[in-house]
């Protein structure tokens, strides 16, 4: 089942805007991640943000977790052609064990040049 | 190239018939998953190995699926008797168990006419 939802479902930008998708969650959890999906094919791991943490960085990716309202958000900032992909974002189950990940629907990013 | 591969990339075939998957995981991961993704919608989860020992399956895989992973390394997806809702991408994951990112295969496209 899915785990949340992602907003928006579809987002289109001109080059060097900058992006913003939020994600939502419904249970506990021990991390969140962020994937990337180009059209067709399979999925990059973008950024990794545990449970404990509230923010981080990585280039032009900016993730926030906010655990009180099971909720998070990934910044592209300067955003380029290129980065026009479906965007993911996921959780564990909760047990810590399993490494299972739990995906939200998906924010569709379009960068227009 | 070091990644997780699978094969094939497409596949069609005519209701009820039998199809099999094949993924190679990342050699050193210990743990694979399989994961089934239909059109505007976040992969969601089918099951995971932890060397050749299968350890979940999702209500989501019916008696009609079964996957193996018989020496620890690659695994299969079999479907048999497909139906049309069998239609969707099957993409399979590796990580090392302990860390958080998954490395994904670039997917089987499955069409059933």
């Amino acid at each position: 089942s899915q785990q949340g939802e992602e907003d928006p479902q579809a987002l289109s930008i001109q080059e060097g805007e900058n992006a913003t998708m939020n994600c939502s969650y419904k249970t506990s959890i021990n991390n969140l991640q962020w994937y990337r999906q180009n059209s067709g094919r399979g999925l990059v791991h973008l950024i990794l943000i545990r449970s404990n943490e509230r923010e981080k960085h990585s280039g032009r990716l900016r993730v926030t977790l906010d655990t009180s309202k099971k909720s998070s958000s990934l910044l592209i900032t300067a955003s380029r052609a290129a980065d026009t992909a479906s965007y993911f974002c996921a959780t564990d189950d909760g047990s810590g064990n399993t490494g299972k990940l739990i995906f939200g629907q998906g924010t569709t990013l379009q960068v227009k040049p | 190239d070091t990644g997780v591969s699978q094969d094939p990339r497409h596949k069609i075939t005519k209701r009820g018939q039998n199809v099999t998957f094949r993924c190679d995981p990342i050699s050193e991961h210990n743990r694979l998953y399989w994961y089934r993704q239909t059109l505007g919608q976040g992969p969601e989860f089918l099951t995971y190995f932890q060397n050749e020992a299968q350890l979940e399956k999702s209500r989501l895989l019916s008696d009609r699926f079964s996957a193996e992973r018989p020496k620890g390394s690659f695994s299969t997806l079999e479907i048999q008797r497909t139906e049309q809702g069998d239609s969707a991408m099957y993409l399979c994951a590796s990580h090392e168990t302990g860390k958080g990112e998954a490395f994904f295969g670039q997917g089987t496209r499955l069409t059933v006419v």
